[in-house]
């Protein structure tokens, strides 16, 4: 089945306490993207990559790593995680036939104490 | 940059017809989706508009008129089920930049 899979689904942390979110996808995509969705504020993206080791700066990415070492996996990296990055985070990608549809992680709920 | 407006809320009884609106305004045209999110969980694609006009995928169609900038989601014979957000979003390569969305509540 095609899909994006986040892990975890579901993270309690402390302030300073680096964590990672893992990301992969099994559709051979070359696009991957990292949004965060608070509300009112909606879903805004942190990082994106268009291929392998090409990563760039979404809209809201202080605070946040990414790499991107193989093409299926893109994971999200908190090196000191604050209570403001307490959100909802979506792996999105896209490519292949249906090039300009992004397809969803589950999303992973975050909280930082 | 891209700015895109669409309504908060909206409420429609069971088995009714509503229409969500979506505005925007980008620097280079891309066409336009909408997407449909349960409450904490992932947004899902509905539709994917590039040339204007209606399309039409089951109960649920899509409307763009890129020379006025605006697009609609008409989602008929409305079910239970159909209580989420409806979020309008504009592509460029590099990102998919979303409205913020509007809940949709359908009571019985």
């Amino acid at each position: 089945e095609a899909q994006v899979t986040q892990n975890p689904r579901y993270l309690i942390t402390v302030t300073g306490k680096k964590l990672t979110v893992t990301c992969s996808q099994n559709m051979n995509h070359e696009y991957m993207s990292w949004y965060r969705q608070d509300p009112g504020l909606g879903l805004r993206q942190i990082y994106y990559s268009m291929n392998v080791e090409v990563t760039d700066k979404g809209d809201v990415p202080e605070g946040y790593k990414v790499s991107r070492k193989e093409k299926r996996n893109f994971p999200l990296i908190l090196e000191s995680p604050s209570p403001n990055q307490t959100s909802l985070y979506f792996c999105a990608s896209k490519g292949g036939v249906a090039k300009n549809i992004q397809y969803f992680g589950a999303g992973t709920r975050l909280s930082v104490l | 940059g891209q700015n895109i407006d669409q309504p908060t809320e909206m409420t429609a009884t069971e088995g009714a017809i509503v229409q969500i609106n979506c505005t925007y305004q980008t620097s280079g045209f891309n066409g336009l989706f909408w997407y449909q999110q349960h409450a904490g969980e992932a947004p899902t694609f509905l539709s994917y508009n590039v040339l204007d006009g209606l399309e039409e995928k089951g109960r649920f169609s899509s409307f763009l008129s890129r020379s006025k900038g605006y697009s609609y989601l008409l989602l008929k014979e409305l079910q239970m089920k159909d209580s989420a957000s409806y979020l309008c979003a504009v592509p460029t390569p590099r990102q998919l930049t979303f409205g913020s969305g509007t809940q949709l509540t359908v009571l019985p």
